[in-house]
C-alpha cells in the first residue's frame, strides 16, 4: 500500500458526459502528479500540482481540468468524453525525489 | 522534445536466467531514473532508482546502470523467478523543475518456469 488512495476504482459512463475522479496524496506529501495509461499512448503525465498551485502541464486536453484543495486532495475533471479517453488513471505523490502512485481509477466511456 | 525509448517490448527468459531492459532518455538535463514493476490491473510499483551522480546501483536481484554520456539506463535482473513476470517501465525525470515522470514503453516479462 502506497498511501496514496483513489476514488472511484471504476467508472463506466457514456460519451459527451463528465466524471470527477479523486486522489488523496499520501499523509504531509504536498505534491500531487496525474497520469493517464492507455493501451495505445502508455503511461503519460498530465498535470502536477504542488501545495494547491498548478506546477507542470503535460499532454492533458482542453476537455480536461484539475485543482489541489487546501487539505491537499485533488480532483481531475473530465469532461465531453469521447471513447478514447477509456484509460487507467494515476495519480501519486511524491517523497523527495521518489513518486508513489495510488491504484488507479479505471474509467470506461461506452 | 522529452522521449523515453525503452527495449525490448517483450522478453522471455527462463527461471534462473538474467534479464535485461534498456532504455534511452533524450533531455541531457533529466537527473533522476526510476524503475517500475507493474501487474495487470496494479499500480506501478517503485522496485530501483539511480541519481546521476551515480553510475550503479544494486538491490538483491536487482541493479540498474547508468551511462549519463549516451544517455541510456539499463536494469538487470538475476537469478529470475516466475514472480518477477510483470511489466516494466523506465522512466526520467529533472527533479529540481517539478519531477514529472516521462516513462518508456514498457517491457513485458514472463519469466517461464
Amino acid at each position: 500500500d502506497s498511501g496514496v488512495t483513489q476514488t472511484p476504482k471504476h467508472l463506466i459512463t457514456a460519451t459527451g458526459q463528465r466524471v470527477t475522479l479523486r486522489c488523496s496524496p499520501r499523509s504531509g506529501d504536498l505534491s500531487v502528479y496525474w497520469y493517464q495509461q492507455s493501451l495505445d499512448q502508455g503511461l503519460q503525465f498530465l498535470i502536477q500540482y504542488y501545495n494547491g498551485e498548478e506546477r507542470a502541464k503535460g499532454n492533458i486536453l482542453e476537455r480536461f481540468s484539475a485543482q489541489q484543495f487546501p487539505d491537499l486532495h485533488s480532483e481531475l475533471n473530465l469532461s465531453s468524453l469521447e471513447l478514447g479517453d477509456s484509460a487507467l488513471y494515476f495519480c501519486a505523490s511524491r517523497v523527495g525525489d521518489t513518486q508513489y502512485f495510488g491504484p488507479g481509477t479505471r474509467l470506461t466511456v461506452l | 522534445g522529452e522521449n523515453v525509448e525503452q527495449h525490448p517490448s517483450t522478453l522471455s527468459v527462463q527461471e534462473g536466467d538474467s534479464a535485461v531492459i534498456k532504455c534511452t532518455y533524450s533531455d541531457s538535463a533529466s537527473n533522476y531514473f526510476p524503475w517500475y514493476k507493474q501487474e495487470l490491473g496494479k499500480r506501478p510499483q517503485l522496485i530501483i532508482d539511480i541519481r546521476s551522480n551515480v553510475g550503479e546501483k544494486k538491490d538483491q536481484r536487482i541493479a540498474v546502470t547508468l551511462n549519463k554520456t549516451a544517455k541510456h539506463f539499463s536494469l538487470h535482473i538475476t537469478e529470475t523467478q516466475p514472480e518477477d513476470s510483470a511489466v516494466y517501465f523506465c522512466a526520467a525525470s529533472k527533479v529540481a523543475q517539478g519531477g514529472k515522470l516521462i516513462f518508456g514503453q514498457g517491457t513485458e516479462l514472463s519469466v517461464k518456469p
